[in-house]
């Protein structure tokens, strides 16, 4: 099957340190992701869309300065929350389209805590 | 804007039962693709079914089965034969074909309890 990894699965930091957070899709072919934020007994958020080499596309309400994207290559991309604070406190996911299913896969998640 | 509803936030069922999640959209493509993902306590999102709405036979996988009626634009999801890894949180999400977005739009989740 389609598989995700997602590292770390848990973090916590101090307020005002940034965080990175990575996403690979290990064995299938993808170019779109996704990352979401999730609050407890919460459906998904989305915040941005990414594709390999292309800027990603935040969604309203979401800083693009306070959530960087990297794109790197076919199969990884990273989140890095920048200045986080306590109000960042979430579960974040990531997402990768198959291109051969041209179906969403989702990381196992990543747990962050800022103190 | 399409919208997905679930209108159970929670459901129970006992082991070995049968239960069926809702699930409603709407929109005005005549083409999109239907999901159902799964996330138990681990919070590791898992597909469950897909479905393409051009696609008449409603899909399933072993004990997962659903009932897309697209004229009413609903897409409820059987579970049969309920195990105990069945408990988790249900999402029905929506996607687009149109417009080349891979978004997708997901309702606010059903929480599924199996008894013993």
């Amino acid at each position: 099957g389609a598989v995700v990894s997602q590292h770390p699965s848990w973090v916590i930091c101090k307020s005002g340190t940034s965080v990175k957070i990575e996403c690979r899709s290990l064995d299938f072919q993808a170019t779109t992701m996704f990352w979401y934020r999730q609050f407890p007994k919460q459906s998904l958020m989305l915040m941005a869309t990414s594709n390999e080499g292309s800027k990603a596309t935040y969604e309203q309400g979401v800083e693009k300065d306070k959530f960087l994207i990297n794109h790197a290559s076919l199969t990884l991309s990273t989140l890095t929350v920048t200045s986080a604070h306590p109000e960042d406190s979430s579960f974040y996911i990531c997402s990768w389209v198959s291109r051969s299913t041209d179906t969403q896969y989702f990381g196992p998640g990543t747990r962050l805590t800022v103190l | 804007a399409q919208t997905v509803t679930q209108s159970q936030p929670e459901m129970s069922v006992q082991e070995a039962e049968t239960v069926t999640l809702s699930c409603t959209y709407d929109t005005s493509e005549s083409d999109y693709y239907l999901f159902w993902y799964k996330q138990p306590p681990s919070r590791q999102m898992i597909l469950v079914i897909r479905q393409e709405a051009y696609k008449q036979q409603n899909a399933t996988e072993n004990r997962f089965s659903v009932n897309f009626q697209k004229a009413a634009k609903s897409f409820s999801l059987k579970i049969s034969d309920s195990q105990l890894g069945d408990a988790a949180m249900y999402f029905c999400a929506y996607r687009s074909i149109q417009g080349g977005s891979e978004k997708l739009v997901f309702g606010k989740g059903t929480k599924l309890t199996v008894n013993p």
